[in-house]
């Protein structure tokens, strides 16, 4: 099956520093990434949905001065979380599929972010 | 009200048990649906499709009620392998199809 790769898989960041979230769609071209966030205990909250070449569009709720997507070509997109606080701290998956061929969304390993 | 509801368990189960899942939807625009398997501190991955006639993939079967907004999961002959989460997922066919998940039904099936 199609794969997605989400790099790092895990990283520790100061309070006030920013991290960069990178998600590739290896064998397909991602028309439509979608970024989530995952508490523990709680389900998968979509943050915003990102098109390649556009903007990103944000969920109700989600700062996007704060949380910034970029979609800049069919493989790649990348979230950079600004001036992290621990309350960042949280599970982020990415998801990828190819809209004009109506794909299935295929999921980032995830990256556990830690804001000490 | 959340717009995908899952009792959150934990289910116990015995192997060789059998155990359902039952899920809740609130948007009756909701278009497609999906069990998916979470493990722990891992990427949900998608388990199967949920039809309306309702469909099964060796032990696992899923059931949709449109009238009802619900929709089941039942596994038979519980391994030790599906010891995981369970995410209810449903989605619109309209926009960029974006996925909405339920909290998950966790299951732990012991020896």
């Amino acid at each position: 099956g199609a794969v997605v790769s989400q790099h790092p898989s895990r990283v520790i960041c100061k309070s006030g520093t920013s991290v960069k979230i990178e998600c590739r769609s290896l064998d397909f071209q991602a028309t439509t990434m979608f970024w989530y966030r995952q508490f523990p205990k709680q389900s998968l909250m979509l943050m915003a949905t990102s098109n390649e070449g556009s903007k990103a569009t944000y969920e109700q709720g989600v700062e996007k001065d704060k949380f910034l997507i970029n979609h800049a070509s069919l493989t790649l997109s990348t979230l950079t979380v600004t001036s992290a606080h621990p309350e960042d701290s949280s599970f982020y998956i990415c998801s990828a599929r190819d809209y004009s061929l109506n794909t299935e969304a295929f999921f980032g390993q995830g990256t556990r972010l830690t804001v000490v | 009200r959340k717009e995908v509801e899952q009792d959150p368990g934990p289910f116990n189960v015995p192997e060789g048990a059998t155990v359902a899942f039952n899920c809740t939807y609130s948007n009756s625009a909701s278009q497609s649906f999906f069990w998916y398997r979470q493990d722990c501190r891992k990427e949900p991955k998608l388990l199967m499709s949920v039809y309306s006639s309702g469909n099964e993939d060796g032990r696992f079967t899923a059931q949709l009620n449109r009238a009802s907004q619900y929709i089941s999961l039942l596994i038979r002959d519980s391994k030790l392998s599906d010891s995981a989460t369970y995410l209810c997922v449903v989605s619109f066919n309209t926009g960029f199809q974006k996925l909405v998940f339920g909290t998950g039904t966790r299951l732990l099936v012991s020896p």
